[in-house]
């Protein structure tokens, strides 16, 4: 089975801090994905990684970087929490050429206050 | 128009009912289809996937694909209180490489009563 894990389920951190989420799965898939859920917005894509130290920007990229130094291993990075940053954010990882078949985590509900 | 719609909900059926979700979307270049179910506090899971027009049977669930009219269905049948979830619709077109990000609907969810 593919897990696919994530460091934290509740996180609360205060305004201007740095604040780094850990994703890691073990399926060795090429593919890492970093989402936000939010009510009546639905999934949205941050951040994407298909290799080592490769990323691509996602639709709301803003005010997040990413970090893959291992395969497994994909970091997504708040430099400087804000409040409209609280959400659920969901890992999810896949092999590579089946972007469409996305293993998820079960997500990180960070509260900024 | 959003690229892909989906009515939220909430939906709530007895035990037993046929259940229908639905996604209409406006990118005619979309040829995979995908839904995802997530229970409460969990991650989605991929449910059933399929590529271009059609239908796709896997047990209980029935995927439908209609190009020309740009709109997908999930059905469900013999509902079961297991089967309550948020289920999301997901889609991509095919590119060169492979396939495009996916696009999510926001989720419609279900509450199936025993």
């Amino acid at each position: 089975d593919v897990k696919v894990t994530q460091s934290s389920r509740y996180l609360v951190k205060r305004t201007g801090e740095k604040v780094f989420l850990e994703c890691v799965q073990d399926m060795d898939h090429e593919n890492m994905f970093w989402y936000r859920q939010d009510p009546g917005l639905g999934l949205r894509l941050i951040y994407f990684s298909y290799d080592v130290k490769m990323k691509e920007k996602g639709d709301i990229p803003e005010g997040y970087s990413v970090s893959r130094e291992k395969k497994e291993r994909f970091s997504l990075i708040l430099e400087s929490a804000s409040t409209n940053q609280t959400s659920m954010y969901l890992c999810a990882s896949s092999l590579r050429g089946r972007r469409n078949e996305q293993y998820f985590g079960p997500g990180t509900r960070l509260t900024v206050t | 128009q959003k690229e892909v719609e989906q009515d939220p909900g909430p939906l709530s059926v007895p035990e037993g009912a046929i259940v229908s979700l639905n996604c209409t979307y406006s990118n005619s270049a979309f040829q995979y289809f995908m839904w995802y179910r997530q229970y409460s506090r969990k991650g989605p899971e991929l449910l059933m996937y399929t590529y271009s027009s059609g239908n796709k049977e896997d047990g209980r669930f029935t995927a439908q694909v209609d190009k020309s009219s740009k709109y997908i269905s999930l059905f469900i049948r013999d509902s079961q209180p297991s089967d309550s979830a948020t289920y999301l619709c997901a889609m991509s077109a095919k590119t060169q490489g492979g396939s495009e990000k996916l696009v999510f609907g926001k989720g419609t969810k279900l509450t199936v009563n025993p």
